[in-house]
């Protein structure tokens, strides 16, 4: 089956600094690709996304490319601040009407400290 | 804010008992998905509905289920309730009526604790 696997936190940066967040996925077809990011106490939101191989996500300064020859996703951006502290959430699903439901990993808890 | 609505935000009942938690998806959308979060299973897919129908389902219990209705609304029934059940049980919304879509957008929860 498919499964998400990405690093596990806390991870804990300074402000300013470059953040990556890595995401790996094994998949039995062709999926699309998301990071969802959770604020505390909030649901999920949609961060960004990503339907095919080589396409390139992107919103509020955060990046991730659909790299299909290292079946990988991973989350960066070059200089985050204190209001990034959340927990993020790589997943994949199937386009489409009546797609089945997303395939999460464990999320890591992201913090910045001023 | 996402536009997919549930309630009760807070819920707490004793073992064996039966709750229904309530989501009403974004304006146009067809589909509805639960999901339960819990600390050590994480995010994980219960079932899906479109337009009325089930569509496909994850890891939920027989204990477990859930219906859409005309209105596009969706209710979750929980019974026999454990300890185990507690947990954030979220409800999400995609596919607009004649489109495609990519993403779900995800509601606020219900936080479910079973004493």
């Amino acid at each position: 089956g498919d499964s998400v696997t990405q690093m596990e936190g806390p991870v804990t940066l300074s402000e300013e600094a470059f953040l990556t967040i890595n995401c790996t996925y094994t998949a039995t077809g062709y999926p699309s690709l998301f990071w969802y990011v959770q604020y505390p106490g909030e649901g999920l939101q949609l961060l960004l996304k990503a339907t095919k191989a080589d396409d390139k996500g992107s919103n509020k300064g955060f990046e991730a490319t659909y790299r299909k020859e290292t079946t990988s996703f991973h989350l960066e951006k070059g200089s985050v601040q204190v209001s990034d502290s959340a927990v993020y959430f790589c997943a994949l699903g199937y386009s489409g009407g009546g797609a089945d439901g997303l395939t999460f990993g464990k999320g890591t808890h992201l913090i910045i400290q001023p | 804010d996402s536009g997919v609505t549930q309630t009760p935000k807070h819920l707490i009942t004793a073992t064996g008992q039966r709750v229904t938690l309530r989501c009403s998806p974004r304006s146009g959308d067809l589909s509805v998905y639960w999901y339960q979060q819990s600390l050590d299973q994480g995010l994980q897919f219960l079932i899906q509905y479109y337009n009325g129908e089930e569509r496909a389902k994850g890891n939920i219990l027989e204990r477990f289920s859930a219906q859409q209705f005309p209105d596009l609304h969706s209710e979750l029934n929980l019974s026999s309730l454990e300890l185990g059940d507690s947990a954030l049980y979220f409800c999400a919304s995609s596919t607009p009526r004649g489109g495609v879509s990519h993403e779900q957008y995800f509601g606020p929860g219900t936080r479910l604790t079973v004493t």
